[in-house]
Formats: C-alpha cells, sequence, structure tokens
C-alpha cells in the first residue's frame, strides 16, 4: 500500500536555528498538507498546499514557515527560526482530492521536532 | 469555530469487551466525518469515514460508527476489542469546501489481555 514517508523521524535543534522536515507524498496524490501536534494536545492544522499555492493555511502558520515542493516528489516544511514552542510532532498528510470533493487525507509518522 | 471533541481521553477494557468511543463536533453545515487509529510508532490509518449516504459505516477490522446528525456524533463502536486494538483514537470532521481536518484530542485505549 502507498505510504507517505517523513524524514527525519526525531529532529533536533538549536531555538533560532532553521530547520526543513521533508515528506514523500502518495505519488498521484495533488494536495499535501501539514498538521502538528504538540505534546498532550490535539492535531492542529497548519497548511494546504496544491498546484504549487497555498490553498489554506491556519493561524499557527506565520511568516516563520514556509512550504515548498521543490520537485515532483519531496515536499518540505520549513520553520525559519525555531522557537521553544515549535517542539512537537509534525505529521505531513496528502490527498488526491480536496476542497469541494470528500476526500481521505493519508498521514506520514511523524518528525518529532525538539527545539533546545 | 469548529471544534471536535472526544470525551473519553483514556480507556481501558478486557479483551473481548465492547467498545464505545464518543465524538461530537460543532458545526452545522455539511461535514465529512473520520476516525483514525494510531499504533505506537505508527502513522495515523484510516479507520472509517463517513461521507453520505447510510449513517451506519463499517470500517477496518471491525469497527463501526453512526452518523447521528441531530446530536452532531459520531461515535466509534467494536463489539469486542482485542489486545491488538491497544492505540490511540482519533475522530477528525473536515467542513466541507475546506481542505482541513479538524481533530478531537484523541482517546489511548488499553486493552488488557
Amino acid at each position: 500500500e502507498p505510504e507517505v514517508t517523513q524524514t527525519p523521524s526525531h529532529q533536533v535543534t538549536q531555538m533560532g536555528q532553521e530547520v526543513i522536515l521533508r515528506c514523500v507524498p502518495i505519488s498521484n496524490h495533488l494536495y499535501f498538507y501539514w498538521y502538528r501536534q504538540i505534546l498532550g494536545q490535539k492535531v492542529e492544522f497548519l497548511v494546504s498546499f496544491y498546484n504549487n499555492e497555498i490553498s489554506e493555511k491556519s493561524e499557527i502558520f506565520d511568516d516563520q514557515f514556509s512550504v515548498e515542493r521543490p520537485d515532483g516528489s519531496n515536499f518540505t516544511l520549513k520553520i525559519r527560526s525555531t522557537k521553544l514552542e515549535d517542539s512537537a510532532m509534525y505529521f505531513c498528510a496528502s490527498s488526491a482530492g480536496g476542497g469541494a470533493r470528500p476526500t481521505i487525507q493519508y498521514f506520514g509518522a511523524g518528525t518529532r521536532l525538539s527545539v533546545l | 469555530a469548529q471544534s471536535v471533541s472526544q470525551h473519553n481521553h483514556h480507556v481501558i477494557l478486557s479483551e473481548a469487551a465492547s467498545l464505545e468511543l464518543g465524538c461530537n463536533y460543532s458545526y452545522g453545515g455539511t461535514v465529512n466525518l473520520f476516525w483514525y487509529v494510531q499504533y505506537p510508532g505508527q502513522h495515523l490509518q484510516l479507520l472509517l469515514k463517513y461521507f453520505s449516504g447510510d449513517p451506519l459505516v463499517k470500517g477496518i477490522k471491525g469497527f463501526e460508527a453512526e452518523f447521528i446528525k441531530s446530536k452532531f456524533s459520531f461515535n466509534l463502536r467494536k463489539p469486542s476489542v482485542q489486545w491488538s486494538d491497544t492505540a490511540e483514537y482519533f475522530c477528525a470532521v473536515i467542513v466541507s469546501g475546506t481542505y482541513k481536518y479538524i481533530f478531537g484530542t484523541g482517546t489511548r485505549l488499553k486493552v488488557l489481555a
């Protein structure tokens, strides 16, 4: 069964450093997403991406965050200058459809980001 | 703002017991509903979904859920749990026309052998 893969599984960084979290979505999917889960809290939506544009973003997704699909297979989340409160599990997801059409999002196993 | 509530945060059951996990959402319009399961160290996996039609939906591993529109609920059930059902269960809602899942807080289920 096709899977969404995320690397690395655990990333440790110093406060103020830039990090890039990587995801390989399912190959024929067109919609891509990032979510995060701070320890003990809900899984929260960050951003959705379609046709090389952000289609929706949450208030969490401020100027410190950016997403990119640098080639035909990868989807990345960049945090420009990490803060302690960015420590969380970050999940990538992809779907074949989105928006007005009901669709299923398929999730990766997550990258645990620890900001020291 | 839309929200999803899962009232049971931790549930402990013995094998063969019946399971019901509650999920309520707050939104009056059209929604699509999901239950996902996360086994330790693994990714979120879809258990079942409701888009339209029969409000009683059956998913994988013997799970089912019932959408009750008047109660804004989508409770997950399984008649007889197994030790291998030990996992965290997430209810999620997507408002029609949007892209984002809104998740509940999750329920950690522990099944004792």
